[in-house]
């Protein structure tokens, strides 16, 4: 089967670091990816980890671990307008298409 | 840049009527895809397409049909709607098909009767 895990909630304060953490198990591995929705938004593309190591991308980063089924997204100087869903997601295989598999996303709510 | 648009932005069906959503790139992406949000579900996928005149079944295809006449469009039919078929439907496209990230439109909410 196909299943990808991440914290429902989480909370941090403004200007803080926060790690959001993913773990996946599926039948094929081709890239994982992270993407910020913000409420009533559409998702929008954050990293792609295709390599084990991490990613960096300005105040966001994105570990990937394949041997262990791990990526986690790490959010540098939190600001207010971090406060949003962050959807982990598993490409499968190495088809014509990038079928990606989703997490049901993790809410992270900065504070002041 | 348009991107992607879907059409309507929100809609209220009552239940065993039909409905198309409909859904438009201007990237010229190959592939698209439609999926359905619901909560503590996630996104999960419903149709697929990797190119013009080709479609196929993604986790969730039961009541819905698509099509891709051209490389821009990828419209969603629902037959007969029913109330399970509540949700925000995401129209996205990836370039290159097969490892490129997904382009998502700003959804169509949709609640059936």
């Amino acid at each position: 089967g196909q299943n990808i895990d991440q914290p429902t909630e989480m909370t941090a304060t403004e200007g803080a670091i926060v790690q959001i953490n993913c773990t996946y198990q599926t039948s094929g591995f081709n890239g994982l990816f992270w993407y910020q929705q913000h409420a009533g938004e559409a998702p929008t593309f954050l990293s792609y980890n295709v390599l084990d190591g991490l990613e960096e991308k300005g105040r966001f980063s994105s570990f990937l671990s394949r041997s262990k089924g791990y990526s986690y997204l790490l959010l540098k100087e939190l600001q207010m307008k971090d406060s949003a869903s962050y959807l982990c997601a598993v490409s499968p295989d190495g088809g014509a298409t990038n079928k990606l598999i989703f997490g049901t996303g993790t809410l992270l709510a900065v504070q002041p | 840049t348009a991107g992607i648009t879907q059409a309507p932005t929100s809609q209220i069906l009552a239940a065993g009527r039909s409905m198309t959503l409909r859904c438009t790139q201007d990237m010229r992406h190959n592939a698209m895809y439609w999926y359905r949000q619901d909560l503590g579900l996630g996104l999960r996928l419903i149709h697929y397409s990797n190119t013009a005149g080709t479609t196929g079944k993604g986790e969730v295809p039961d009541g819905y049909s698509v099509s891709r006449a051209n490389t821009d469009d990828f419209p969603l039919t629902l037959a007969s709607a029913v109330p399970s078929q509540t949700s925000v439907y995401f129209c996205a496209s990836s370039d290159p098909p097969n490892t490129g990230e997904l382009f998502f439109g700003e959804g169509s909410r949709l609640t059936v009767l």
